[in-house]
């Protein structure tokens, strides 16, 4: 079993369409989640960054955290074709700045 | 703020050379370096660990004699991948803390590296 579940996808959905993308994790130790975006052929690039549990709010994202479920959601409003990209959750013990082990990545298409 | 570039974008080397990639943090000083490899429609693995000036800490697996890394400056680690082979080819990937374990990490765009 991997540390971190993540469905790999592809999702597809109109624009303008709520995204809710989620991952599980079996280790009751990770403090930090955060959520990464990826464009094809390039580096990710971080979207969000909360520890323990509860919700965090940024424009159209919204990243949610409950560890007694061992469970991170991210949803994205009013979902645009330029937010199509691989969405990676990753999660550390120890803070953001050290080791990090991330989902597999969902594929999201959003389609005119 | 918090860029980190590498270089080169993309290389193509025969089976057997050296290939060394740069990370570079622009405009902070990154006291921990990362280095990933991704394979396509899967995940980042992380390779290895490098704070400046000590040396790197290899995930299990991942092989400190083949994958070389340097971390001389508080801007600036670089990863040599020696006699590389096919099975070396590969999306690799850096990024870089500059705040400690309560940072986060900046990812660089990737270096693809292909072995012929």
């Amino acid at each position: 079993q991997k540390e971190v579940e993540q469905d790999p996808g592809p999702l597809s959905v109109p624009e303008g369409a709520i995204v809710s993308l989620n991952c599980t994790y079996s280790n009751s130790a990770f403090q930090y989640f955060m959520w990464y975006r990826q464009y094809s052929r390039k580096g990710p690039e971080l979207l969000m960054y909360t520890y323990s549990s509860g919700n965090k709010e940024d424009g159209r994202f919204t990243a949610q955290v409950d560890k007694s479920s061992k469970y991170i959601s991210l949803f994205i409003r009013d979902s645009q074709p330029s937010d199509s990209a691989t969405y990676l959750c990753a999660m550390s013990l120890t803070g953001g700045g050290n080791k990090l082990t991330f989902g597999t990545g969902t594929q999201l298409k959003v389609e005119l | 703020g918090a860029v980190v570039s590498q270089h080169p974008s993309w290389v193509i080397c025969k089976s057997g050379t050296s290939v060394k990639i740069e990370c570079r943090s622009l405009d902070f000083q990154a006291t921990t370096m990362f280095w990933y490899r991704q394979f396509p429609k899967q995940s980042l693995m992380l390779m290895a660990t490098s704070n400046e000036g000590s040396k790197a800490t290899y995930e299990q697996g991942v092989e400190k004699d083949k994958f070389l890394i340097n971390h001389a400056s508080l801007t600036l680690s670089t990863l040599t991948v020696t006699s590389a082979h096919p099975e070396d080819s590969s999306f690799y990937i850096c990024s870089a803390s500059g705040t400690g374990g309560w940072g986060t990490q900046y990812f660089g765009p990737g270096t693809r590296l292909l072995v012929l």
